[in-house]
């Protein structure tokens, strides 16, 4: 069945470090996918999401790019703040019709320090 | 922004006692969607729905029921509740198309003592 992996935290950086959390997926065809973000306290808000092989989606100053070949999602941030802080998810749609479910990772939490 | 709410936010409650979680949607989806949320911060899809009158057992089994009489309204239940029902429950919701994006409420975080 689908899965998705995301690199384990925590994941500490101090202010204006670059970020990185690694995504790795497997689905059959082109699922979609997805990065949620949750807040302290909060429910999960949609950060970005790609749905084809090659697309770059990007919000808030993160970026991730859709890899067929290496099955890839990887998120980037060239320089984060403390209220980055939160807890990262990683998530795809599969591509058959029909199925709306999402298969998420098991989140990455970023704290980040003045 | 997603219109999305849960009832209550908090709740405490002792053991044994019938509880309901309460979701609704002002933006028209027709999938809503229940998440149980372990302290590990992993979720797991309890319960869904594609329709009115429409539900469905998610992944990981759960003593809750929901029902769906309404389009904007997915509440969840659980008849006697016990101190493993402890988590954190997340409801959201989608409409149909190709990006399958699921916009999720606050939260409940229900603790049964």
């Amino acid at each position: 069945g689908d899965s998705v992996t995301q690199m384990e935290g925590p994941v500490t950086l101090s202010e204006e470090a670059f970020l990185t959390i690694n995504c790795t997926y497997t689905a059959t065809g082109y699922p979609s996918l997805f990065w949620y973000v949750q807040y302290p306290g909060e429910g999960l808000q949609l950060l970005l999401k790609a749905t084809k092989a090659d697309d770059k989606g990007s919000n808030k100053g993160f970026e991730a790019t859709y890899r067929k070949e290496t099955t890839s999602f990887h998120l980037e941030k060239g320089s984060v703040q403390v209220s980055d802080s939160a807890v990262y998810f990683c998530a795809l749609s599969p591509s058959g019709a029909g199925s709306y479910q999402l298969t998420f990772g098991k989140g990455t939490k970023l704290s980040v320090i003045p | 922004e997603a219109d999305i709410y849960q009832t209550p936010r908090y709740l405490v409650i002792g053991t044994g006692k019938k509880i309901t979680l309460e979701c609704s949607q002002t933006m028209g989806h027709d999938k809503m969607y229940w998440y149980q949320q372990d302290p590990g911060m992993e979720l797991h899809l309890i319960h869904y729905s594609y329709g009115v009158n429409s539900t469905e057992k998610g992944d990981l089994s759960s003593e809750s029921t929901v029902s769906r009489i309404r389009t904007e309204h997915f509440p969840l239940t659980l008849e006697s509740a016990r101190p493993s029902h402890t988590s954190q429950y997340l409801c959201a919701s989608s409409a149909s198309g190709r990006l399958y994006t699921q916009y999720f409420g606050p939260g409940t975080r229900l603790t049964v003592l």
